[in-house]
């Protein structure tokens, strides 16, 4: 069974600061995965899509790698801004049933 | 419409009341899934459906919960008979093809059970 872990929990940086987020999955036969953002009392809304094949996907400030063989994906936020502060989801999607499977999130703070 | 839309946005109910959670996808979409998100949790897994078909309904806990989506647009998830443990946040995604395409989420129904 596909099981997605997010590592920290929750973080606080001040605002500049780059940073890192990880996320680790169980199960390599994955057949994409999505990293989303998440603000208090909202959806969820996607911020990059890596396909199985890829290594990293960029949009501005946001670059996700993925290491397919060791289970792995980092998010990484440049120059972090307050209006970055929410919880950061990550999810494999796995052959093709199309369900997605999310780990717990981090809560990002960003301090002015 | 310019988004998946859910409603209600809350819903309060009493313990052993039937609610009916609606989800209105992208105009177009082939796919349409249901989440639960607990709070502090990330979502997982109720149902997809593609097009009026219920494909997977491996998430849903227990029998209490029903969905269904006659016309292959509108979705509803029904859950009978509620209980406290059915609290949480309700997110519907809907996306244009079934395997890969990326999925579209609601705002999401928060459900209070009391």
């Amino acid at each position: 069974k596909q099981e997605v872990t997010q590592i920290p929990a929750a973080l606080s940086v001040p605002e500049g600061e780059n940073l890192v987020l990880n996320c680790s999955f169980t199960d390599s036969a994955i057949y994409n995965l999505q990293w989303f953002r998440q603000d208090p009392g909202k959806g969820l809304t996607s911020l990059l899509l890596i396909q199985s094949s890829q290594r990293e996907q960029t949009s501005g400030r946001l670059n996700a790698s993925l290491d397919k063989s060791s289970g792995r994906s980092t998010l990484y936020i440049a120059a972090s801004q307050p209006g970055d502060s929410a919880t950061y989801l990550c999810a494999v999607k796995g052959g093709n049933t199309g369900k997605l499977i999310f780990g717990q999130g981090t809560t990002l703070q960003v301090k002015p | 419409g310019a988004g998946v839309s859910q409603s209600p946005r809350y819903k309060v109910a009493k313990r052993g009341q039937d609610v009916a959670l609606r989800c209105d996808p992208i105009s177009g979409h082939v796919s349409l899934f249901w989440y639960q998100q607990a709070l502090g949790q990330g979502p997982e897994f109720l149902t997809y459906f593609q097009n009026e078909a219920q494909l997977d309904k491996s998430g849903l806990p227990s029998d209490r919960f029903f969905a269904e989506r006659p016309e292959g647009s509108v979705s509803t998830l029904k859950i009978q008979r509620t209980q406290q443990e059915d609290s949480a946040v309700y997110l519907c995604a809907s996306s244009q093809v079934g395997g890969g395409d990326i999925q579209y989420f609601g705002a999401g129904t928060r459900l209070s059970v009391l």
